[in-house]
């Protein structure tokens, strides 16, 4: 029963690119959450999908960030026009109900922007 | 408001208990949880505990809940190398009921030979 499986690993990217981070949930969970681990910080909310619907999006940037959780497929974070301070680790986690009965994280994107 | 505050750093030498302490602000969280992290690497799921709980032991691992005081604490027996990592406090919130977890600085936990 594989995890939570996040691509690219790491990620480098020049300032003004595009970025998109993919994560496939845990088999069975329909939950999907992403999180932004700035250095040397601890991880802060971004945001919390269902299955094609945004839940809550109060941790995303106002703009240049956006998020999807396709019927089919994994889970996007795209990141428009990057800057040096979107370099961070991306992490995504899903669980099989918004209970809170445990959330599982996946191995985290490190994003490089230069 | 909504914050985890935890110590940032513990040292200890292999052998002893390390214990791992954190406060949190939302008295009616469900869930509270304890995460690992090596360099590099993604969070681990530890432990978690009820709010109904005071107590949860996993092997080397005992979490302790102090409603009251809205603390709580992750101690690990027989301390190993092994063990050196970050180690992030989490509560989720019950407003919403959305899942999403606040986390804490973390700790970063040092064991010597």
């Amino acid at each position: 029963n594989a995890g939570v499986m996040q691509n690219p690993r790491h990620l480098v990217r020049r300032r003004g690119q595009e970025a998109r981070l993919r994560c496939s949930p845990m088999k069975g969970h329909s939950h999907v959450y992403w999180y932004r681990q700035l250095p040397e910080e601890g991880l802060k909310f971004m945001v919390y999908l269902q299955k094609e619907n945004i839940i809550d999006e109060s941790g995303m940037p106002k703009e240049r960030f956006s998020a999807e959780f396709p019927k089919e497929g994994p889970s996007i974070l795209r990141i428009q026009q990057v800057v040096r301070g979107d370099s961070a680790a991306y992490f995504c986690a899903s669980s099989r109900d918004s209970s809170g009965n445990t959330i599982y994280f996946g191995e985290g994107s490190w994003l490089t922007v230069v | 408001g909504e914050d985890v505050e935890q110590s940032l750093f513990l040292s200890v030498r292999e052998g002893d208990s390390s214990v791992i302490n954190c406060t949190y602000t939302d008295s009616s969280s469900t869930y509270l949880y304890w995460y690992k992290q090596e360099p590099g690497a993604g969070l681990q799921l530890l432990t978690y505990i009820f709010s109904n709980m005071d107590m949860k032991q996993d092997q080397r691992l005992t979490v302790l809940l102090n409603k009251k005081d809205k603390h709580l604490s992750l101690r690990i027996a027989d301390t190993q190398t092994g063990d050196s990592a970050i180690y992030f406090c989490a509560e989720i919130l019950s407003s919403g009921n959305t899942g999403k977890l606040i986390f804490g600085q973390g700790t970063t936990l040092q064991v010597k030979p």
